[in-house]
């Protein structure tokens, strides 16, 4: 089935700096969400997104639903080691699309 | 509270050959639904369970199978195993009335060769 599409691939950044990603579809979704997936595991649910514009906060983490219904974004801010990780977004209509994921290395 | 868990973690299996993977829900979930994750890929949704009943199918064959029983639990089972099966089977649960956010397990690596 068709999965989504996300960007960067890959960051490799400072501790203390903002992160910013984001996932994009051809097609529409009701829900978005936001997943930590670390290697060999399953994806811990950050974040879930509901409404077209919505806009979440988890800690230091942020997440929008896009006005299209189309795209999601996430951010997170003034990066620690331990949000080393790969970040997996999805979206649901009638089942569960998702993307390949973004891996973020943060370097103390 | 246990979140949820899958067995076995591992599995090395042959070609031709059938497995089955377990999975137990989060307390108070009715709904598993089951994934073929393949390395550097997003998870692709095969089926899920709701009420011992397969509820929604992805884009697998027949080959691959599942079961709920009456406690929420579940079983995946592939048969006639391809070495292309060799994935990262991941299982979540959730609640009916809000399936959308699911819980995952860490899943079990099965390698075909």
């Amino acid at each position: 089935g068709q999965q989504l599409n996300q960007s960067p691939q890959s960051m490799f950044i400072q501790e203390g700096e903002d992160v910013s990603m984001n996932c994009t579809s051809s097609s529409i979704f009701n829900t978005w969400l936001w997943y930590k997936q670390d290697p060999g595991e399953g994806p811990v649910l950050l974040i879930a997104l509901y409404k077209a514009g919505e806009l979440t906060s988890n800690g230091r983490l942020t997440a929008q639903f896009g006005i299209t219904r189309k795209d999601s974004f996430l951010n997170i801010s003034a990066s620690i080691p331990s949000d080393v990780g790969i970040y997996v977004c999805a979206g649901h209509n009638n089942d569960m699309r998702f993307g390949a994921g973004t891996r973020l290395t943060v370097k103390p | 509270d246990a979140g949820v868990t899958q067995s076995p973690t591992h599995l090395i299996k042959t070609r031709g050959q059938q497995v089955t993977l377990r999975c137990s829900p989060k307390s108070g979930h009715d709904t598993v639904s089951w994934y073929q994750q393949a390395l550097g890929q997003g998870p692709q949704f095969i089926f899920q369970y709701y009420e011992e009943e397969e509820r929604q199918r992805g884009n697998f064959p027949d080959r691959f199978s599942g079961h709920q029983f009456p406690n929420y639990s579940s079983e995946l089972n592939v048969n006639a195993l391809l070495l292309g099966d060799s994935a990262l089977y991941l299982c979540a649960s959730s609640v009916i009335s809000s399936y959308n956010e699911q819980f995952f397990g860490p899943g079990t690596r099965l390698t075909v060769l």
